[in-house]
């Protein structure tokens, strides 16, 4: 079965400081992997999503992640945070021969000022 | 830019009646899901619908559950009859199709059981 671990519940990061969201996946087949944004009260939105070729994809707000197949990782990044980059982030694997998204726990991040 | 949308935004329902999750997923997709997530805690997969027939279920998603594409563009979550743990955050999401696209998710629906 497939399975995210996001190792850190909470993060809390300076503006302007760079951000690193770690995320472990287990899973048999070449995985889809995704990350989400979900800000308080809202819904989940996409931030960038890998499914094969070159495994550093870029995102929206600035932020990117890289796919290392042999430490099973999907880290997010960012060089720089806002405010507004405060939320929670989700990392979620699926695959080609699968329906379903399995979600991590989420990271909490604060942005201090 | 098309999203997916769900109604309503939050609802509060006793235990032991039904409520119906509404959400229009984007007009070209051809999968469906629903996912909860009960505060504090992961989301959660319920069910994936495609063709008008369930794909694939969760072990959550029993016999109080059900789905229905009632009219080509709505995707409704049935809950026969709620209990105090069925309290969550349901999401909507759909994808155009199966390989190499990703779910778009709706805003969400809070349900609270009383």
């Amino acid at each position: 079965a497939q399975s995210v671990t996001q190792p850190d519940i909470h993060i809390t990061v300076s503006e302007g400081a760079s951000l690193e969201l770690r995320c472990n996946y287990s899973y048999g087949a070449t995985p889809y992997l995704f990350w989400y944004v979900q800000s308080p009260g809202q819904g989940l939105q996409l931030l960038l999503k890998y499914f094969s070729g070159d495994t550093l994809v870029q995102g929206i707000k600035g932020f990117e992640a890289e796919f290392k197949r042999s430490q099973s990782s999907f880290n997010l990044r960012k060089p720089s945070v806002h405010w507004s980059d405060a939320a929670e982030y989700f990392c979620a694997v699926g695959s080609s021969n699968d329906y379903k998204l399995s979600f991590g726990a989420g990271t909490t991040v604060t942005v201090r000022a | 830019e098309p999203e997916v949308t769900q109604t309503p935004s939050h609802q509060v329902t006793q235990m032991g009646q039904e409520v119906i999750l509404r959400c229009v997923p984007i007009s070209n997709h051809l999968y469906f899901y629903w996912y909860r997530q009960i505060l504090g805690q992961k989301v959660e997969f319920l069910v994936s619908f495609y063709n008008n027939e369930i794909s694939e279920k969760s072990e959550i998603f029993d016999d109080q559950f059900s789905v229905e594409r009632p009219d080509g563009s709505n995707f409704t979550l049935k809950i026969r009859s709620t209990k105090l743990e069925d309290s969550a955050m349901y999401f909507c999401a759909s994808r155009v199709e199966f390989m190499n696209t990703e779910a778009f998710f709706g805003q969400g629906t809070r349900l609270t059981v009383v």
